[in-house]
């Protein structure tokens, strides 16, 4: 079974300071992955996903998550944090290798913007 | 133009009570997902609709919950003798096509409490 785990429930960061949250992936096939946002009491947002192209993938906002294979991660990053960036973000995995693109999800990182 | 929606937005219903969830996914995409978000248990993956397929319900956890999908559109999730573990905010996804890793557009969520 496929898996994902998020290090770090909260993470707080000033504003302007780079951004980074952790994601490490567990896949007995190469995985497609996934960083999704969550505004309060909104549904969920795709920032950007890793599907085999390039290593590193550019999503919306200024994010960027980058592949890592040999570390099987897939940490995602924005070099200056903004107060909008506030919100909660999943890092999730798909199982479309096996015909079905259910997403499993990691447990999520609030990050809070300190002005 | 139109995203998912899904009505209610807050459903309060009594322990033992049945409730009905439904989600309108944005037209033409074939792929519908229903998830639920918990404080306990984080996102989930309840079941799982493409096209004309048999549903993949392999994420329902329980035989009191049921969901259908009608003309290959809209979906109603159905929680028979609803217990209070059942609260928590369900959420439906869709996407255009499967077997390839499209983006999944989520809806805000129904907002279930079991009193």
């Amino acid at each position: 079974a496929q898996s994902v785990t998020q290090l770090g429930s909260h993470v707080s960061v000033s504003e302007g300071a780079l951004v980074l949250l952790r994601c490490n992936y567990s896949s007995s096939v190469p995985p497609y992955l996934f960083w999704y946002v969550q505004y309060p009491n909104q549904g969920l947002q795709l920032l950007l996903k890793y599907t085999s192209a390039a290593t590193l993938v550019k999503g919306i906002n200024g994010f960027e998550a980058e592949f890592k294979k040999s570390e099987t991660s897939f940490h995602l990053t924005k070099p200056s944090a903004h107060m909008s960036d506030a919100a909660e973000y999943f890092c999730a995995v798909s199982d479309a290798n096996f015909g079905n693109e259910k997403l499993t999800f990691g447990t999520g990182t609030r990050l809070t913007i300190i002005p | 133009g139109a995203g998912v929606s899904q009505s209610p937005s807050n459903k309060v219903t009594e322990k033992g009570k049945d409730v009905e969830l439904r989600c309108d996914p944005i037209s033409g995409h074939t792929a519908l997902y229903w998830y639920r978000q918990s404080l306990g248990q984080g996102l989930e993956f309840l079941i799982y609709f493409q096209g004309n397929s048999a549903p993949d319900k392999s994420g329902l956890p329980s035989d009191r919950f049921s969901a259908e999908r009608t003309g290959g559109s809209v979906s109603t999730l159905t929680i028979q003798r609803t217990q209070q573990e059942d609260s928590a905010v369900y959420l439906c996804a869709s996407s255009l096509l499967a077997g390839v890793p499209n983006e999944q557009y989520f809806g805000p969520g129904t907002r279930l409490t079991v009193t």
